[in-house]
């Protein structure tokens, strides 16, 4: 069965550091990869997606995501985090035989002024 | 393009009563979803339809949990009889269709079973 994992549930960093959280998925075939976030007390947001090209995408906010194929892998990063940032990180896979999505269980992340 | 729309956004009833969930998905949109989402599991997918036609419903809890859609427009998840372990945020979600096509989410709706 596909899955999604994200290794980092709570991440604490003050503002201005960087932040990478992790994401790997169990599919053996063409996918798609997006991170979402999810702004407390609101609903999921896109922040960016990959579908085929540069492995390198950039989203919303300074956010941008490496794909590594031969790692599973889709990390998310910024190089400088803002209190605002303050939210739930999703990861979502979406296989390339159809509609379904996968979504990893979320990492936290809180930003201290 | 107002997104996707959800009513209620806040639901509390007692346990035994029926609840139903409304969701409008994005006009043009072909697939709709419905996730639940609490500490404990995450976001779980219940259902999704494309073309108005249910695909996979391999999450929904149990008999107790319905989902129609009757037009492309407009969505219910029903809820009878509803239980305090039901209580959590439902959200409907809908997508272009077709691989690799977005999901835009509506705002939730947070159901309390007391």
């Amino acid at each position: 069965a596909q899955s999604v994992s994200q290794h980092n549930h709570h991440v604490i960093l003050s503002e201005a550091a960087s932040l990478e959280l992790g994401c790997n998925y169990s599919y053996g075939g063409t996918v798609n990869l997006f991170w979402y976030v999810q702004y407390p007390g609101q609903h999921l947001q896109l922040l960016l997606k990959y579908f085929s090209g540069d492995p390198l995408v950039k989203g919303i906010k300074g956010f941008e995501a490496e794909f590594i194929k031969s790692k599973f892998s889709f990390n998310l990063r910024k190089p400088s985090v803002q209190w605002s940032d303050t939210a739930e990180y999703f990861c979502a896979v979406n296989p390339n035989t159809g509609n379904q999505f996968y979504f990893g269980t979320g990492t936290s992340l809180t930003v201290i002024p | 393009d107002a997104g996707v729309i959800q009513s209620p956004r806040h639901e509390v009833t007692e346990m035994g009563q029926e609840v139903t969930l409304r969701c409008k998905p994005i006009s043009g949109h072909n697939s709709l979803f419905w996730y639940r989402q609490t500490m404990m599991r995450g976001l779980e997918l219940l259902i999704y339809f494309n073309n108005n036609v249910p695909i996979d419903d391999s999450g929904m809890p149990e008999d107790r949990f319905s989902a129609k859609m009757p037009n492309a427009s407009f969505s219910t998840l029903k809820i009878q009889p509803s239980e305090p372990r039901d209580s959590a945020v439902y959200f409907c979600a809908s997508s272009r269709g077709g691989v690799g096509s977005p999901l835009h989410f509506g705002n939730g709706t947070r159901l309390t079973v007391t």
